[in-house]
């Protein structure tokens, strides 16, 4: 029973390059969280969605950052031509809609 | 705005001894979550407690909740080396369907 799985686990992006990070929740879980962590700070929630739905997206950047929940496949957090303060560790979570919720490893992303 | 504000930032005590953190938060919540994060690395969530609840326990773990002040606290009792990491407050508002973290209290415990 896989819990919330993130890859790559580590990505370098040039600047202006596309960043794609990917998320697969739990079993059973429709429920998909993005969030943000900066060195030293506390995770900043980004975007929520189901299945094929955002459902608040008020903590996403409005330029450059998209984000997805397919029918089928993981959620995909997408980063358009990624600047240095792009730099940072994007966690998932995912839930089936309770109290419980699950983060994954993790992506960090360095821009160079 | 961070909704959960935890104190103290870094927190460093010898191995046997309690560490207490505490957290703050600005709105009614549903539900409070403790997460402890090593470095580096994923979240591992410690404990819920909800809105009605004023005290819960989970092994070496007590937190408390007091609603009419906004504030929990995680009490982690006879600490170990093992607990050196970050730990992260997050009130859950139950409809608005994320949580929401606090920046942290650092803990190192020294053997």
């Amino acid at each position: 029973n896989a819990g919330v799985m993130q890859n790559p686990r580590h990505l370098v992006r040039r600047r202006g390059q596309e960043a794609r990070l990917r998320c697969s929740p739990m079993k059973g879980h429709s429920h998909v969280y993005w969030y943000r962590q900066l060195p030293e700070e506390g995770l900043k929630f980004m975007v929520y969605l189901q299945k094929e739905n955002i459902i608040d997206e008020s903590g996403m950047p409005k330029e450059r950052f998209s984000a997805e929940f397919p029918k089928e496949g993981p959620s995909i957090l997408r980063i358009q031509q990624v600047v240095r303060g792009d730099s940072a560790a994007y966690f998932c979570a995912s839930s089936d809609g309770g109290s419980g919720y699950t983060f994954g490893s993790g992506t960090r992303l360095t821009v160079v | 705005s961070q909704q959960g504000e935890e104190d103290p930032q870094a927190l460093s005590i010898q191995e046997g001894e309690n560490a207490t953190m505490n957290c703050s938060y600005k709105t009614s919540i549903n539900n409070l979550q403790w997460y402890r994060q090593n470095s580096g690395r994923g979240l591992v969530h410690l404990i819920l407690i909800r809105s009605n609840e004023r005290e819960k326990h989970s092994g070496r773990l007590r937190v408390t909740l007091d609603t009419s002040k906004k504030s929990s606290s995680l009490l982690i009792t006879a600490s170990r080396a093992a607990d050196t990491a970050s730990y992260f407050c997050a009130t859950d508002r139950g409809s608005q369907g994320n949580l929401i973290f606090g920046k942290g209290t650092k803990l190192s415990v020294k053997p």
